[in-house]
């Protein structure tokens, strides 16, 4: 059974930093695209930073471009991402997305809050 | 990006009736070349993460009742429940995997009984 398992979220300042993990389970983690896709409170679902099988190419929304990096661990089996300089507008649950070969989101973590206030 | 919109924002819909749910992105997303059209509608309950139903614009994934369906193609695409049980009572989103790796949303659609 696929599982992804999506933590480190919390409440923290405007300016701070966090670093979410999703565990990947139940699937060759490493020949898989990952996504994180994020929904802010009463907004639509929005896609903010994918990553290829190796890890050597990541892409980012501009709305976190230069302040989000995406990573994979596929060792471990997990998926990152570290984020700074973090904004009121940044609070949203964060889930991770097991991308399908032809490009369709398949499996969702559960997603994880991140609070950003003072 | 490809801008994607949905209609209505919100829906009621009395058991066992149909539901219809539109989808509108602001540049095609058919591919040609393997004639396939990049557009899944994703089904969102309270609490819970978005799930799959349809991809390729009407392909039903593994497990989702066949009162649902996917039509449309290009820029226009409809979601529809044949028949509307208490069950299907969520948000509901369309998204295009066209331009990759940037995979837009619609703004959802609220469905009540």
């Amino acid at each position: 059974e696929v599982q992804l398992v999506d933590s480190g979220g919390g409440l923290v300042q405007p300016g701070g930093s966090l670093r979410l993990s999703c565990s990947a389970s139940g699937f060759t983690f490493s020949i898989y695209a990952m996504h994180w896709v994020r929904q802010g409170p009463g907004k639509r679902l929005e896609w903010i930073s994918a990553i290829s099988t190796t890890g050597d190419s990541t892409f980012y929304a501009d709305s976190v471009k230069g302040r989000f990096t995406i990573s994979r661990d596929n060792s471990n089996n997990t998926l990152y991402l570290r984020m700074s300089s973090l904004r009121s507008d940044d609070t949203a649950v964060y889930y991770c997305v097991k991308v399908t070969s032809n490009n369709w989101y398949d499996y969702w973590g559960q997603g994880t809050l991140v609070t950003v206030s003072s | 990006d490809i801008v994607m919109t949905q209609s209505p924002e919100s829906l009621t819909v009395s058991l066992g009736e149909r539901a219809t749910i539109n989808c509108k992105s602001s540049q095609s997303v058919f591919f040609s070349s393997n004639n396939k059209n990049y557009l899944a509608w994703y089904q969102q309950k309270p609490g819970q993460p978005p799930k799959v139903l349809i991809y390729w614009a009407s392909t039903r994934e593994s497990g989702v009742p066949d009162r649902f369906s996917g039509s449309g193609s290009g820029t226009d695409f409809t979601l529809t429940i044949s028949s509307l049980q208490a069950e299907d009572v969520a948000v509901y989103y369309c998204q295009q995997y066209f331009s990759t790796p940037v995979f837009t949303f619609g703004q959802g659609t609220k469905l009540e009984i």
